[in-house]
């Protein structure tokens, strides 16, 4: 059983405050890692696909790396706002043939 | 706007009763997912429809079925309802079944078996 785990399961951060949080997945076979973002009430929207070790992608105030030697994947957050607020969840894919494994998600409140 | 639609977005049934949930995909997508999220877990997959066959399953129990139709919309059927089959339950299209490609969700259907 492949264990994909999250950290810090939530998090409170004041507007203004940059975060981050993990992934971490088994380094033994890596083929890509989504992150997504699940604001309440709404459906999960993808942020990134990673595949290659030491990727680095962006999207405005969002960032993440990933370092499949060691099996985990950075989300960062700069300068918080409260539309950030949500559950940032990454999905494991082991090889071409596997399909995603989801971590538990961590929950993000920004407080004005 | 994500495209994916899912109906019913609640659902109550009890034990040993039968259920049906669908899923329209979004415009030119011919892949669909289905996913279970228990409270305070992450999606777990339970299979996935490309060009109307099954492509891949998760650990669910058979009593899990689905079907995808011409124009690629799904239907996750569930026989036999046990009370841990209350969840939120996903579905995501994509442009191909290739395991990197972007996921499009949908809202979820909610259903709760008492």
């Amino acid at each position: 059983i492949l264990n994909v785990e999250q950290s810090p399961q939530s998090l409170h951060v004041q507007e203004g405050d940059s975060t981050n949080f993990t992934c971490s997945f088994p380094s033994s076979n890596f083929y890509a890692l989504h992150w997504y973002r699940w604001e309440t009430a709404k459906s999960p929207e993808a942020l990134f696909v990673m595949t290659l070790n030491g990727d680095e992608k962006k999207k405005g105030r969002i960032s993440a790396t990933l370092n499949t030697k060691e099996g985990y994947s950075y989300l960062y957050i700069k300068g918080s706002q409260p539309e950030d607020s949500a559950t940032y969840l990454c999905a494991f894919i082991k090889t071409s043939y596997d399909k995603v494994i989801f971590g538990p998600g961590t929950s993000l409140s920004v407080i004005p | 706007e994500t495209g994916v639609t899912q109906s019913p977005t609640h659902l109550i049934k009890t034990r040993g009763q039968q259920v049906t949930l669908r899923c329209s995909s979004q415009s030119g997508h011919n892949t669909v997912s289905w996913y279970q999220q228990a409270l305070g877990q992450g999606p777990q997959f339970i299979f996935q429809y490309y060009r109307e066959e099954e492509n891949g399953r998760g650990n669910f129990p058979p009593r899990f079925s689905g079907l995808q139709f011409p124009n690629y919309s799904s239907e996750l059927n569930v026989n036999a309802l046990e009370l841990d089959d209350s969840a939120l339950y996903l579905c995501a299209s994509s442009s191909s079944a290739l395991t990197q490609e972007t996921q499009y969700f949908g809202p979820g259907t909610r259903l709760l078996v008492l």
